[in-house]
């Protein structure tokens, strides 16, 4: 079964600030597929990022930043640099292929709250 | 650009009343499912459908019904409306697969009294 855990439930920065968001995951499956969504005060839910199983390069997007390692099962999120607008809830998530097909997987989500 | 629309975005039922959750895509996606958002338990998976014709269970399928009749619409259906059934419910689609970047609909609010 898989099984996605974001011990963080809240982190509290001020502006300027980078943040890291921890995401552990398990599944018996060696092709699967990992994610990160943000939910702001607005409730939508926003795709961010996308990783399989077979690509361990860390990602970059302007200030975010994704580090994938399958040696420690951790899929973590930093925000560079944190701004009022980063202020959400993060989720990240994992869909495997074979034994959960189907079913994506989130964790709890950690809020993350940036004071100016 | 409508995505991934939901209805209604509140609604108040009383216990054993029943209701059903609009959702509809225009996207032509395949993939559709639906969520239920509960505070510190993240999305959980109730139901999803591969296709028109197509559905199957997720974590939390008891007391809710879904068919899909049409690639574009993909209804939930609370049998007899529950307290526990309280939360917020969030459609989502993707082309294809669950292992493709979700489209979310903005959700619905259900209390049950």
């Amino acid at each position: 079964a898989q099984k996605v855990t974001q011990a963080q439930t809240e982190i509290s920065v001020v502006e300027k600030e980078d943040v890291t968001l921890d995401c552990v995951y398990e599944t018996r499956d060696t092709t699967y597929y990992l994610f990160w969504y943000k939910q702001p005060p607005s409730g939508e839910l926003v795709f961010l990022i996308r990783r399989n199983s077979f690509d361990e390069q860390n990602e970059i997007s302007g200030r975010y930043s994704w580090n994938f390692q399958k040696s420690t099962s951790s899929f973590n999120f930093t925000i560079t640099a944190s701004q009022v607008v980063d202020s959400a809830v993060y989720f990240c998530a994992l869909s495997d292929i074979t034994d959960s097909w189907g079913k994506l997987q989130f964790g709890a989500g950690t809020q993350v709250v940036v004071t100016p | 650009n409508a995505g991934v629309t939901q209805t209604p975005k509140f609604q108040v039922l009383k216990t054993g009343q029943s209701m059903t959750l609009q959702c509809a895509q225009d996207m032509n996606h395949e993939y559709m499912s639906w969520y239920r958002q509960d505070p510190g338990m993240g999305l959980r998976l109730i139901h999803y459908s591969v296709g028109a014709g197509i559905t199957d269970q997720g974590e939390v399928p008891n007391g809710y019904n879904v068919s899909r009749s049409t690639t574009e619409d993909f209804p939930l259906r609370l049998l007899s409306a529950a307290p526990s059934q309280t939360s917020v419910y969030f459609c989502a689609s993707s082309l294809q697969t669950p292992f493709e970047k979700l489209f979310f609909g903005s959700g619905t609010q259900l209390s049950v009294l």
